[in-house]
C-alpha cells in the first residue's frame, strides 16, 4: 500500500467552481501535510502545509487535515484558469512522499 | 537566489548509453532530493542527501542507478546503462531543515529523459 493515495482525475471545471481534491494516507503517525503545484513542464511548488489538523486557509484556497479517518483534502474557491495545474499531497515524516497528483483544468 | 538548477532540461539516448544528470541546489540548503516522475507511478522518491552525506538509497531502482554529492553545491545522478524504462522526467530538490521536518522543497524544473 502507498503511504498516500490520490485519484488522479482529470478534473475539469468551469472558471469560478469550487475545485475539491482529496488525499487519504495509511500511516496516523504524520504530523505534517503538504500540497504542491506542480505547472507543465514545470517542477512542483509548494502551495499550503498544514500541521496535525485542522484547517489553513490562504486566500482562495483552504487545506483540511482530518487525522482520525486519515484524509487531506485542498478546496480552491472562485477557479481561475490560472490555476490549471496539477496538484500533488504529501505528506512528511523525514522524506516526502507525494500522492498521484490531480490533474485540474479550468475553464474560462 | 537562481533556484535549483538541473541540467540538461533534456536528454535524448540510446538505451546502454551512460546518462548523467546535474544538479546544483539552493546555497545554504543542507537536504537534497533525487525524485523520478512518470504517469504510471507519479513521483518517486529516488534518493536523498543530509550535508553530502546520502541517507536513503531505498527508492533507487537498479544497481545502474547511482547518486554523488561531491560537495554541497553539486549532485549528479547517473545511469549505466541506461535502458527505454528509464525514460522520466527526473526532478532534484533541495531543502533547508535544521532538525525540522515541515520544510518545504523546492524543486528544479527537471531533466526529461528519453532513452530510444
Amino acid at each position: 500500500q502507498k503511504e498516500v493515495e490520490q485519484d488522479p482525475g482529470p478534473l475539469s471545471v468551469p472558471e469560478g467552481a469550487i475545485v475539491s481534491l482529496n488525499c487519504t494516507y495509511s500511516n496516523s503517525a504524520f504530523q505534517y501535510f503538504m500540497w504542491y503545484r506542480q505547472y507543465s513542464r514545470k517542477g512542483p511548488e509548494l502551495l499550503m502545509y498544514t500541521y496535525s489538523s485542522g484547517n489553513k486557509e490562504d486566500g482562495r484556497f483552504t487545506a483540511q487535515v482530518d487525522k482520525s479517518s486519515k484524509y487531506i483534502s485542498l478546496f480552491i474557491r472562485d477557479s481561475q484558469p490560472s490555476d490549471s495545474a496539477t496538484y500533488l499531497c504529501a505528506i512528511n515524516d523525514y522524506k516526502l512522499s507525494f500522492g498521484a497528483g490531480t490533474t485540474v483544468t479550468v475553464r474560462a | 537566489d537562481a533556484g535549483v538548477i538541473q541540467s540538461p532540461r533534456h536528454e535524448v539516448t540510446e538505451m546502454g548509453q551512460e546518462v548523467t544528470l546535474r544538479c546544483k541546489p539552493i546555497s545554504g540548503h543542507d537536504y537534497l532530493f533525487w525524485y523520478r516522475q512518470t504517469m504510471m507511478r507519479g513521483l518517486e522518491l529516488l534518493i536523498y542527501f543530509n550535508n553530502n552525506v546520502p541517507i536513503d538509497d531505498s527508492g533507487m531502482p537498479e544497481d545502474r542507478f547511482s547518486a554523488k554529492m561531491p560537495n554541497a553545491s553539486f549532485s549528479t545522478l547517473k545511469i549505466q546503462p541506461s535502458e527505454p524504462r528509464d525514460s522520466a522526467v527526473y526532478f532534484c530538490a533541495s531543502s533547508f531543515r535544521g532538525g525540522r521536518y515541515n520544510s518545504p522543497l523546492h524543486f528544479g524544473n527537471g531533466t526529461r529523459l528519453t532513452v530510444t
